[in-house]
C-alpha cells in the first residue's frame, strides 16, 4: 500500500494567514492525489483532485501543487470557514490510501 | 445534483454481520464507480471498497475476506456487508460516487460526492 504522510498533523493560525499543508507519498504518484475538507460531523468534500484542479464551486484562494511524493494545499488567505481537517488521497494504485489528516485550528 | 444517503442498523454484535445501504438520488448509478469509505471515532479514514455500476468490485485487500459490496441499479442503491464484525469496526461509514476512472474528471478517480455518514457501533 501506499502510505500517505501529511505535516503538520494541526495548525493554529488566524484569518488571513496563509496556510500550508504538506503531503508526501511513500513512493511516487505522478500528480494523482486530492484533497478534501473535512468539518466535524460533516463529510469530507473534495477540494483540489490532479494535484492542482480546482473542484468546481471552491474558493479560488485554496490551490494545489507538486509531483511524485511530496504536494502542498495552500489556503492564500484564511477564512473563518475553513477551519476544518484536510486530507490527501492518493489514486495512483489500489487500495486508495489518504493521509492522516492535518487540523486548521484558530489562533 | 447527485445525492447519497446511507441507512442500516446503528449497533451491531460482535460476530455478527454489519449491513448498510447507500440510495442514490438525483441521479443514476450509471457509468460510474461507487465506494464505501469508514471512520473510526477522531480518527483517519479508510478506503473499503468500489463497486463499478455493472457490478465489478474491487475491495481494500485489508477487509477484503470480509467485505461484500453489490448494487441494485433498479433502486439506485449500492449496499455493503461486513461479516464477523468486532469493536475495531466500529466507524462512521460514508458511501461515495468515484474511486476509479478519469483522473481528470470528477468523480472519476475522486470521491465526491459523499453521503453525510452513519455511525455503527459494534457492541453487545
Amino acid at each position: 500500500d501506499i502510505q500517505m504522510t501529511q505535516s503538520p498533523s494541526s495548525v493554529s493560525a488566524s484569518i488571513g494567514d496563509r496556510v500550508t499543508i504538506t503531503c508526501r507519498a511513500s513512493q511516487g504518484i505522478g500528480n494523482l492525489l486530492a484533497w478534501y475538507q473535512q468539518k466535524p460531523g460533516k463529510a469530507p468534500k473534495l477540494l483540489i483532485f490532479a494535484a492542482s484542479s480546482l473542484q468546481s464551486g471552491v474558493p479560488s484562494r485554496f490551490s494545489g501543487s507538486g509531483s511524485g511524493t511530496g504536494f502542498t494545499l495552500t489556503i492564500s488567505s484564511l477564512q473563518p470557514e475553513d477551519f476544518a481537517t484536510y486530507y490527501c488521497q492518493q489514486a495512483d494504485s489500489l487500495p486508495r490510501t489518504f493521509g492522516g489528516g492535518t487540523k486548521v485550528e484558530m489562533k | 445534483q447527485v445525492q447519497l444517503q446511507e441507512s442500516g442498523p446503528g449497533l451491531v454484535k460482535p460476530s455478527e454481520t454489519l449491513s448498510l445501504t447507500c440510495t442514490v438520488s438525483g441521479g443514476s448509478l450509471s457509468s460510474s464507480y461507487w465506494s464505501w469509505i469508514r471512520q473510526p471515532p477522531g480518527k483517519g479514514l479508510e478506503w473499503i471498497g468500489y463497486i463499478y455500476y455493472s457490478g465489478s468490485t474491487t475491495y481494500n485487500p485489508s477487509l477484503k475476506s470480509r467485505v461484500t459490496i453489490s448494487i441494485d441499479t433498479s433502486k439506485n442503491q449500492f449496499s455493503l456487508k461486513l461479516s464477523s464484525v468486532t469493536a475495531a469496526d466500529t466507524a462512521v461509514y460514508y458511501c461515495a460516487r468515484g474511486g476509479s476512472g478519469s483522473y481528470y474528471s470528477v468523480p472519476g478517480s475522486w470521491f465526491d460526492p459523499w453521503g453525510q455518514g452513519t455511525l455503527v457501533t459494534v457492541s453487545s
